[in-house]
């Protein structure tokens, strides 16, 4: 199995622009994580789906940031407009299900000017 | 108070000592233990999984939960340069989401 599969594995951008990160999770499994993690805060989750449905966002920093599973087998998460205090290493986890062990992708390390 | 609390060191040990990790948790509600690594640019791995107190081992490491003073430790044995990387404990509940600590970056020197 290729395991979680993120991308783009980097992104630079500028403030104010819409900052589109994907994810494709390992097949089968049926719960999706993201999580941000910066030298400050260390990783945090910010929502997590499970068959598909949005179980948990409250961790969502703020109306700028959302969080679509179209299907079982792609997510994406969508910052507009992006700040400077998004810069982090973004990671999408998927698991068989919501309680049982998360693997984790390889991070998009996002980077706003 | 953070829930799930660690140094963050960083942590700088010869090749073949042996490593303690150590985490204090807040949330006596906590049943599910867990130890991630981090490779530098990587994302984290589940190393030890453990249900309440007690101590499991997995080749070099070792893994120690204590409900009692809500601490978690990770022990490596004959510690080696591959085991350089960033250690998060991680804690939930049967219910709830994993709450990571912040992590403890270790570096073994060969």
């Amino acid at each position: 199995d290729a395991g979680v599969i993120q991308s783009p594995r980097h992104e630079v951008t500028e403030m104010g622009q819409e900052v589109t990160l994907r994810c494709k999770p390992i097949s089968g499994h049926n719960s999706l994580f993201w999580y941000r993690q910066t030298m400050m805060r260390g990783l945090e989750l910010l929502i997590y789906f499970n068959n598909n449905v949005p179980i948990d966002d409250s961790g969502m920093p703020e109306d700028r940031f959302s969080a679509k599973m179209p299907n079982a087998s792609f997510s994406t998460l969508k910052i507009q407009p992006s700040e400077p205090r998004d810069s982090a290493v973004y990671f999408c986890a998927s698991a068989a299900g919501s309680r049982d062990t998360q693997y984790f992708g390889p991070g998009t390390r996002l980077t706003v000017l | 108070q953070k829930e799930v609390e660690q140094d963050p060191g960083p942590l700088s040990v010869p090749e073949g000592a042996i490593v303690s990790l150590n985490c204090t948790y807040s949330n006596s509600a906590f049943q599910y233990f867990m130890w991630y690594r981090q490779y530098s640019r990587k994302g984290p791995e589940l190393l030890m999984y453990t249900y309440s107190s007690g101590n499991k081992e997995d080749g070099r490491f070792t893994a120690q939960v204590d409900k009692s003073s809500k601490y978690i430790s990770l022990f490596i044995r004959d510690s080696q340069p591959s085991d350089s990387a960033t250690y998060l404990c991680a804690t939930k509940t049967s219910y709830d989401k994993v709450i990571f600590g912040p992590g403890t970056s270790l570096s073994v020197i060969p």
